[in-house]
């Protein structure tokens, strides 16, 4: 089955605790990407990747990271989460050449 | 850079009535799509409709339809003989059809609005 795996689905974690959020695909897409989804504001994109070894800041990038070392996966990682960063956190990809997104399930990210 | 309006942040309908969802977007660029996304309680999103830009003709899925003004940057969602099961969060998104930019394949999304959809 086609899909985007995003894991964990729920994190709570402390201030400055190294995490990481995982995101594989199995549709060999080139372009990955994450949002995340606060109330009022939609989903605004953190980081993407065109594709190995290519990734590009979005619009909220401040406090995260990403690498793109394999085509299927794209983690993101936060050095030193902050209670800011408290949100749903939604990874995706889509084909070059297509204007369909793959979602993954959602991770939702609790920083106390 | 591209934005996306929605400005009903909850919107309710009565089961098999008819409700509109509204969505305005500002852009420079000529050629773009357009999109309607359902978002449940489960948190998956869900695409329910595309609209590319160039074409005129309004698109259409069984009981969702858009009203697509180009000229007017208006996107609004049209979902006829409501569902319970209709009730989400809607989000509109808009994303560029040039593939040789360093934004290709970014959505940007509107707000977001609550459908509740009453018995």
């Amino acid at each position: 089955e086609a899909q985007v795996t995003q894991n964990p689905r729920y994190l709570i974690t402390v201030t400055g605790k190294k995490l990481t959020v995982t995101c594989s695909q199995n549709m060999n897409h080139e372009y990955m990407s994450w949002y995340r989804q606060d109330p009022g504001l939609g989903l605004r994109q953190i980081y993407y990747s065109m594709n190995v070894e290519v990734t590009d800041k979005g619009d909220v990038p401040e406090g995260y990271k990403v690498s793109r070392k394999e085509k299927r996966n794209f983690p993101l990682i936060l050095e030193s989460p902050s209670p800011n960063q408290t949100s749903l956190y939604f990874c995706a990809s889509s084909l070059r050449g297509s204007t369909e997104a793959f979602f993954g399930q959602g991770t939702r990210l609790t920083v106390v | 850079a591209q934005t996306v309006t929605q400005s009903q942040p909850e919107m309710s309908v009565q089961e098999a009535e008819t409700v509109t969802l509204s969505c305005t977007y500002d852009t420079s660029e000529s050629d773009y799509y357009l999109f309607w996304y359902k978002q449940p309680p489960s948190r998956q999103m869900i695409l329910v409709i595309r609209q590319e830009a160039y074409k005129q003709q309004n698109a259409t899925e069984n009981r969702f339809s858009v009203n697509f003004q180009k000229a007017a940057k208006s996107f609004s969602l049209k979902i006829s003989d409501s569902q319970l099961g209709d009730a989400a969060m809607y989000f509109c998104a808009y994303r560029s059809a040039w593939a040789g930019g360093t934004s290709y394949g970014k959505l940007t999304f509107g707000q977001g609005t609550i459908l509740t959809v009453h018995p």
